[in-house]
């Protein structure tokens, strides 16, 4: 079935890029999604690519997707300390039913 | 905008007993889903369901039912609760769309 990879942790200094990387196994998915989660809170959506683009940008996010190499990362611009929190790759499976979630990479933004 | 609701923010409940857990969501969604969160571990799915009375089991059902009589509610039902079963609990929401996720649940058992 569908894997998804991502790194466990990541710490930058504020007002650096932070760059948080994805790998997926099946490249079936329609859109590919970020999700991110503040502590004691559910996911929320912070942004989604459709599979035919290779980047999107919105504000301060920027989302590669190299389909060749089954890579998506999030770029985040002038990184915050509001930005700590762990974020979730995510992607359909072969059936585009189910999402499969990597197991979320937790950002700490050091002052 | 979505909203998903779930009743509790916090559980603290005995080994063994019953324990129900409810989601509500207020966009007509048919799909409803149920996930489990642990460190290291990602979410991974219990349960779902594509419309009332239908349930189909995710990757982790053991040790898990679950009910949905209306099109709204979707509840997660720990018949015997263990503590192997102490983690956080996510509902989840979709039409054609992504997930909409509630606030989660935080399920500790002694």
């Amino acid at each position: 079935g569908e894997d998804v990879e991502q790194s466990l942790f990541l710490s930058v200094r504020e007002g650096d890029s932070s760059v948080i990387n994805c790998t997926y196994t099946d490249s079936s998915s329609t859109y590919l999604y970020w999700y991110k989660q503040e502590p004691g809170a559910g996911l929320q959506l912070l942004t989604y690519i459709f599979s035919n683009m290779d980047m999107k940008q919105d504000q301060r996010l920027t989302v590669l997707l190299n389909k060749k190499d089954k890579h998506l990362s999030l770029r985040i611009a002038d990184t915050q300390t509001g930005d700590s929190a762990i974020y979730f790759c995510a992607v359909l499976d072969n059936y585009g039913q189910n999402f499969v979630f990597g197991p979320g990479t937790r950002l700490s933004v050091l002052p | 905008d979505v909203k998903v609701t779930q009743s509790s923010r916090y559980l603290v409940k005995r080994t063994g007993e019953k324990v129900f857990l409810e989601c509500v969501q207020d966009m007509d969604h048919e799909n409803m889903f149920w996930y489990r969160q642990d460190p290291g571990l990602g979410l991974r799915l219990i349960y779902f369901s594509y419309d009332v009375k239908m349930k189909e089991k995710g990757d982790i059902p053991e040790g898990y039912s679950v009910s949905r009589e209306k099109k709204e509610r979707f509840s997660l039902i720990l018949e015997s609760a263990s503590t192997n079963q102490t983690s956080m609990y996510l509902c989840a929401s979709r039409a054609n769309s992504p997930l909409h996720f509630g606030n989660g649940t935080r399920l500790t058992v002694t």
